[in-house]
């Protein structure tokens, strides 16, 4: 089994569409995780951090669910830029730090 | 704030040649930087961690004599792929870890496209 899975999609979502992704982490070691988002041919970039509470950033709402190992990342009002690839990203420290990415989820949004 | 940056962006060598990429971390300190590859149309893949004063470690698989990993100080860490090879050509991204609010966040380099002939 991988330490992070993710369904690799693609998910074509109409605009002002509502779209989830899951990403399910098998280490319960796992300290930190993060969604990231990487545009084609383009490094990934820091979307959000996820925290035990859950943390909203305006239509991006994360969740962390420790009991069930997974994260989600809930897309309200899907625009055309957010058309990317979404990684998700578990950080186990303690000592060293191991990052482990999962594969990234492809979301299109159709007009 | 969290910026890193990669240098060069992009280079093309020829075969059996030697490329250094560098990575800074510009407005922060970073005990531990990542190096990743990122072959065309597939996920990041992890090569080697990289901390400073100590040896980097690297995943399995990955030639620890061919891409040669220095973290020199807390905001610069180099690979240099040694004897490069067309298979060696591949998009280069590091990340250096940062501790905010009591987890470590990566923040990505732009990446190097390198292009082995």
């Amino acid at each position: 089994r991988k330490e992070v899975e993710q369904d690799p999609g693609p998910f074509n979502v109409p605009e002002g569409a509502t779209v989830a992704f899951n990403c399910t982490y098998s280490n319960s070691a796992s300290q930190s995780f993060f969604w990231y988002r990487q545009d084609c041919r383009k490094e990934p970039k820091l979307l959000m951090s996820v925290y035990s509470s859950g943390n909203e950033d305006g239509r991006f709402t994360a969740q962390l669910n420790r009991a069930s190992q997974y994260i989600s990342l809930l897309i309200r009002d899907s625009k055309l830029s957010d058309s990317a690839t979404y990684l998700c990203v578990v950080n186990r420290a303690g000592g060293y730090q191991k990052v482990t990415f999962g594969i990234g989820t492809k979301l299109q949004v159709i007009p | 704030g969290a910026v890193v940056s990669q240098h060069p962006s992009w280079v093309i060598c020829k075969s059996g040649t030697s490329v250094k990429i560098e990575c800074r971390s510009l407005d922060f300190q970073a005990t531990t930087m990542f190096w990743y590859r990122q072959f065309p149309k597939q996920s990041l893949m992890l090569m080697a961690t990289s901390n400073e004063g100590s040896k980097a470690t690297y995943e399995q698989g990955v030639e620890k004599d061919k891409f040669l990993i220095n973290h020199a100080s807390l905001t610069l860490s180099t690979l240099t792929v040694t004897s490069a090879h067309p298979e060696d050509s591949s998009f280069y991204i590091c990340s250096a870890s940062r501790l905010r609010q009591g987890s470590y966040e990566q923040y990505f380099g732009p990446g190097t496209r390198l292009t082995v002939t």
